[in-house]
């Protein structure tokens, strides 16, 4: 168990629906990064916010967007729900922006678009 | 941008043999991180070893070991007397070192190999 916690667990949602994924970070992490997983691209960086910004941007959709609250919980939210956007998305931590600091990850959230 | 190829999309390993994952990366900064993730069929993450680009001597964790060659961009692991519970999907990755700013501090995947374990 990393301690890094994500809900729901699974997702199952119609094709221009929203939805939103939610992150709990280890105790003490500050830094949230997202990741998609999918068949097509493989893993790749979403998005990542430190203390509540945004702090680098990856391959993330326009249909798409996240934030970082004061409890430094953080919620991805996908809107417009294409099929393509069928995948495992992963939330990591870190208690901070250097690099030398590991990332844990949680278990992930699995959301099939149908 | 920096990118990281595992060319082999499956391997095999006898239990208790030894076997190679391959990983080559390209980039133009001197430091920064390797990592190997294990993502085993529960699809949970799982850090299994990590190189320092600055560091001349090969990570070593347990039955997992590195071979690092800087000036090759090649970054291999070994698992020694492999067991079944080793069959996962590995992936290779690479984090820049971007020290206070950490607006590179985002891991970038290869596309991982799967590697199943035979009794």
């Amino acid at each position: 168990d990393s301690g890094v916690t994500q809900t729901p667990k699974h997702l199952i949602t119609a094709t221009g629906q929203r939805v939103t994924l939610r992150c709990s970070p280890r105790s003490g992490d500050l830094s949230v990064y997202w990741y998609q997983q999918s068949l097509d691209q493989g893993l790749q960086f979403l998005i990542q916010y430190y203390n509540g910004e945004e702090r680098a941007k990856g391959n993330i959709l326009e249909r798409f967007s996240a934030q970082q609250f004061p409890d430094l919980h953080s919620e991805l939210n996908l809107s417009s729900l294409e099929l393509g956007d069928s995948a495992l998305y992963f939330c990591a931590s870190s208690v901070s922006l250097v690099s030398s600091y590991e990332q844990y990850f949680g278990p992930g959230t699995r959301l099939t678009v149908t | 941008a920096q990118t990281v190829t595992q060319s082999q999309p499956e391997m095999s390993v006898q239990e208790a043999e030894t076997v190679t994952l391959s990983c080559t990366y390209d980039t133009s900064e001197s430091d920064y991180y390797l990592f190997w993730y294990k993502q085993p069929p529960s699809r949970q993450m799982i850090l299994v070893i990590r190189q320092e680009a600055y560091k001349q001597q090969n990570a070593t964790e347990n039955r997992f070991s590195v071979n690092f060659q800087k000036a090759a961009k090649s970054f291999s692991l070994k698992i020694s007397d492999s067991q079944l519970g080793d069959a996962a999907m590995y992936f290779c990755a690479y984090r820049s070192e971007e020290v206070y700013t950490g607006a590179n501090s985002k891991l970038t995947f290869g596309k991982g190999i799967t590697l199943s374990v035979r009794p």
